[in-house]
């Protein structure tokens, strides 16, 4: 058990450009959740899968954002046209399906210049 | 759309002392868990809490799920340097797991 690894740690982007960010839960995990979390404030969720399946997304995940979990293992989140608003750090965790106490990575920061 | 506040935003205290916060809702949850942040890391549990009225430790850490089930609260016993950091209350209450976080208690620890 390696924990839940993201990457990278860091991004820098230029304003409009795509970004892709990855996640590798702990393997038998089959929940994994994607939360942004900006200066000063708690995580906001955005997404989570059941094995490969999305099954709620929140309304903070606009049509430039899409995350993916082909096979149910690693996931993966998009962001398209990128803004500055969309600086923060990005968090991925993982637990099992029934189990709040979910472990989180040490997360992505974007930073959108 | 439901919200947590956490009180206080930020504490400055000396070694030694013990420390108090919580966390309020204006909805039930069925969960609560508190979590600790520190710099250019993610969240780490501390303590779950899973029955209204429940009292749990950890260590020097104690936390109780309100009666209510809209609050909860966090005690630190005798601080120590490396309890410096943010700590978060995060309530849940659909099967999803998915989590609603306070904005963050900020601790600081005078040796």
């Amino acid at each position: 058990d390696t924990g839940v690894s993201q990457d990278p740690r860091h991004k820098i982007t230029k304003r409009g450009q795509n970004v892709t960010f990855r996640c590798d839960p702990i393997s038998e995990h089959n929940r994994l959740y994607w939360y942004r979390q900006t200066l000063g404030q708690g995580p906001e969720f955005l997404t989570y899968f059941q094995n490969e399946a999305q099954l709620e997304k929140s309304r903070l995940l606009s049509d430039r954002f899409s995350a993916e979990r082909p096979k149910g293992s690693f996931s993966t989140l998009e962001i398209q046209r990128t803004e500055q608003g969309d600086s923060a750090m990005y968090l991925c965790a993982s637990s099992l399906a029934g189990r709040y106490g979910y472990t989180f990575g040490s997360g992505t920061r974007l930073t959108v210049v | 759309g439901q919200q947590l506040n956490q009180s206080p935003q930020s504490m400055f205290i000396q070694e030694g002392e013990d420390v108090s916060m919580n966390c309020t809702s204006s909805s039930i949850f069925n969960t609560w868990l508190w979590y600790k942040q520190e710099p250019g890391e993610g969240p780490v549990l501390l303590i779950a809490l899973y029955k209204a009225g429940e009292l749990t430790s950890n260590g020097r850490l104690t936390a109780q799920f309100g009666i209510t089930r809209k609050d909860s609260f966090l005690n630190i016993s005798a601080s120590i340097p490396s309890d410096v950091g943010i700590y978060f209350c995060a309530g849940g209450s659909s099967n999803t797991g998915k989590l609603i976080f306070g904005q963050g208690t900020t601790l600081q620890v005078k040796p």
